[in-house]
């Protein structure tokens, strides 16, 4: 079955430290490869995405992302965190043919960012 | 351009009633999909469409019913509500398989 896990239902980082919020997938072929960021009250805002390439990818407010076939993760990485980085944190995996281009989610990761 | 619109907001419902959500993208999107969100389960994937008249079942498809008469709108139908329907529900659309998701604001849906 495809599937999606973030290990950690919470990460906790001081600003200014670097911040790592952790994704595996499973999946048959190659995947695309997402992660979203959702603040309260508000839906999912897209940060970044692997399609192909180069294995780290660069996206939105700062955020990167490493893409690991042989570990089959795909972890959320940023230098320096920001206390406005706190928020709800996903990963997803689209699948390929003949399944309507799916989005398959993990279950979230809280980051809080504490002055 | 809009985006992705969804109405309502907020609905609190009794059980047993019945209700259409609406989602409408206007950037001529192909791919949409309805999913609700519950606290520690992540996105659950409900509904999605391919395209205008094309409908299949995601991961909990019981107790909802969707429709794809055009491009633009994907109506979500709760047939009969249940307090297990008590979620924030979540339409989103796509240009391609390997672009990004966009989605609308969520309607938080209460059923007693």
């Amino acid at each position: 079955a495809q599937s999606v896990a973030q290990p950690e239902d919470q990460v906790n980082v001081a600003e200014g430290n670097p911040l790592t919020v952790k994704c595996t997938y499973s999946v048959s072929g190659n995947p695309y490869l997402f992660w979203y960021v959702q603040y309260p009250n508000r839906g999912l805002q897209f940060l970044l995405k692997y399609i192909t390439g180069d294995n780290l990818v660069k996206g939105s407010y700062g955020f990167e992302a490493e893409f690991n076939k042989s570990q089959t993760s795909f972890h959320l990485k940023k230098p320096s965190a920001l206390v406005s980085d706190s928020a709800l944190y996903f990963c997803a995996v689209r699948v390929r043919y003949n399944q309507g281009g799916k989005l398959i989610f993990g279950q979230g990761t809280e980051l809080s960012v504490k002055p | 351009n809009a985006g992705v619109t969804q109405t309502p907001k907020f609905q609190v419902l009794k059980t047993g009633q019945s209700m259409t959500l609406q989602c409408a993208q206007d950037m001529n999107h192909e791919y949409m999909s309805w999913y609700r969100q519950d606290p520690g389960m992540g996105l659950r994937l409900i509904h999605y469409s391919v395209g205008a008249g094309i409908t299949d079942q995601g991961e909990v498809p019981n107790g909802y019913n969707v429709s794809r008469s055009t491009t633009e709108d994907f109506p979500l139908r709760l047939l009969s509500a249940a307090p297990s329907q008590t979620s924030v529900y979540f339409c989103a659309s796509s240009h391609r398989v390997n672009t990004e998701a966009f989605f609308g604001q969520g309607t938080r849906l209460t059923v007693v």
